[in-house]
């Protein structure tokens, strides 16, 4: 069964750089067939994609937040991560990591089950 | 960028009645669309791809129908464990640009 589980530092402050990794397991992340990517949820809000990466180094994001996101993976390790520079309240939320199929035709499928990140000082 | 809607934001139905969920693409998904559910401080799981085909494991009083910009949500009968919030979320395009419609929310009536 495939898992997915983040860590990273739960408090952030303000102007830093949020760093997440998702370990993957039961599952081998340089699978030819999937992408891995993160999505987030502020507070009592919806859920808004990141950025995604394949095994290769190819990646994904999301317009709105391209000029602060830097996602890579570390295929010995069998995880991806996320950084987010420059980072203010409005990037309070839990950050999930998820798989989805590379080149399209299939939606998000395995969650991990999510990790808070509070920006504050 | 596909904007996605949903109505209501909030559906209060009684145990055993059917819930009707509906979401909007701003342009056509094809059936490039799936519904994920999410329970209170879980992960969102996914329900529904390809706008009308159940996940692995997911029961079949779940359903889902549409096409191009229309699609529906239906629970033919909720259950209790059936009361969480709903997102859709389309996928129609590579590389990947996934946007999700803001939920509609199951409660008990």
């Amino acid at each position: 069964q495939l898992q997915l589980q983040e860590s990273g530092p739960g408090l952030v402050k303000p102007s830093e750089t949020l760093s997440l990794t998702c370990t993957v397991s039961g599952g081998s992340i340089s699978s030819s067939s999937y992408c891995w990517g993160w999505i987030r949820q502020p507070p009592g809000k919806g859920l808004e994609w990141i950025a995604s990466i394949y095994y290769s180094g190819n990646t994904y994001y999301n317009p709105s937040l391209k000029s602060r996101v830097t996602i890579s993976v570390d295929t010995s390790k069998n995880q991806f991560s996320l950084q987010l520079s420059s980072v203010t309240a409005a990037d309070t939320a839990v950050y999930y990591c998820a798989r989805h199929p590379f080149g399209g035709g299939y939606s998000l499928d395995y969650w991990g089950q999510g990790t808070l990140v509070t920006v504050s000082s | 960028e596909i904007v996605m809607t949903q109505s209501p934001a909030t559906l209060s139905v009684s145990p055993g009645e059917r819930a009707t969920l509906s979401c909007r693409a701003s342009q056509s998904v094809r059936s490039n669309l799936a519904w994920h559910q999410q329970k209170p401080g879980q992960a969102p799981r996914l329900l529904i791809y390809g706008a009308s085909t159940r996940a692995t494991g997911i029961p079949a009083r779940f359903s889902g129908s549409g096409s191009g910009t229309e699609f529906t949500l239906t629970i033919s009968s909720l259950q209790s464990e059936d009361f969480a919030v709903y997102y859709c979320q389309q996928y129609n395009n590579w590389p990947p640009q996934f946007t999700f419609g803001p939920g509609t929310k199951v409660d008990i009536k």
